[in-house]
């Protein structure tokens, strides 16, 4: 199946910067890249879909210029949260779709702490 | 607006014990996921069902889906501690009607085997 690499695991920042999560296929090309959040002891949500070569197409309720998505090639999507506050503090997955078995290969995810 | 519910949301139970933890969703949908989570890990795949009566089974787990019930129903036979995790159902389906695919998840079920 494939494999997906998401960096960093963990991460703090201080409120007002800007981090960047990187989401790389290794093993798979991958025209679509899926960004989810977990807040604690809640379930996944979708935040967008990641594209490759266009816009991303972001959830209601996501903010499209705080969580900027860029997927620039078949292998890598970034995910970028910018002006981070500490409601942005949360566990923020990728995940990718692998249609020949019909499943999905999540990331390791990223633990985002902004203090 | 596709629905997934799953139930119980927490479940305690004795090791050597059975039980089985459901999931309901709210539009037609050939294709439903079981992931299991552990505190602070990302989602690890169980199963894939990609039909109506589909089983499939993994150790202590086995999986099952009735499409035309929208229910599939993950039971645990003989709990043993390991086995304790979150368990989410995830469907994969479209939130709108001109939508693409996208899975969206159950609100998870902690499990917790008591030795």
């Amino acid at each position: 199946g494939a494999v997906v690499s998401q960096h960093p695991s963990r991460v703090i920042c201080k409120s007002g910067t800007s981090v960047k999560i990187e989401c790389r296929s290794l093993d798979f090309q991958a025209t679509t890249m899926f960004w989810y959040r977990q807040f604690p002891k809640q379930s996944l949500m979708l935040m967008a879909t990641s594209n490759e070569g266009s816009k991303a197409t972001y959830e209601q309720g996501v903010e499209k210029d705080k969580f900027l998505i860029n997927h620039a090639s078949l292998t890598l999507s970034t995910l970028t949260v910018t002006s981070a506050h500490p409601e942005d503090s949360s566990f923020y997955i990728c995940s990718v779709q692998t249609f020949s078995s019909y499943g999905y290969t999540f990331g390791s995810g990223t633990r985002l702490t902004v203090v | 607006e596709l629905k997934v519910e799953q139930n119980p949301l927490f479940l305690s139970m004795q090791e050597g014990k059975n039980y089985t933890i459901y999931c309901n969703y709210s539009t037609t949908s050939d294709r439903l996921y079981w992931y299991r989570q552990d505190p602070g890990k990302s989602l690890e795949s169980l199963f894939v069902l990609l039909s109506n009566g589909a089983v499939k089974q993994e150790g202590r787990l086995m999986a099952s889906l009735d499409t035309k019930a929208r229910l599939s129903t993950l039971h645990i036979t003989a709990a043993v501690h390991d086995l304790s995790a979150t368990y989410f159902c995830a469907v994969d389906g479209t939130t709108s009607g001109a939508g693409s695919y996208q899975l969206t998840f159950g609100k998870g079920t902690k499990l917790s085997v008591i030795p």
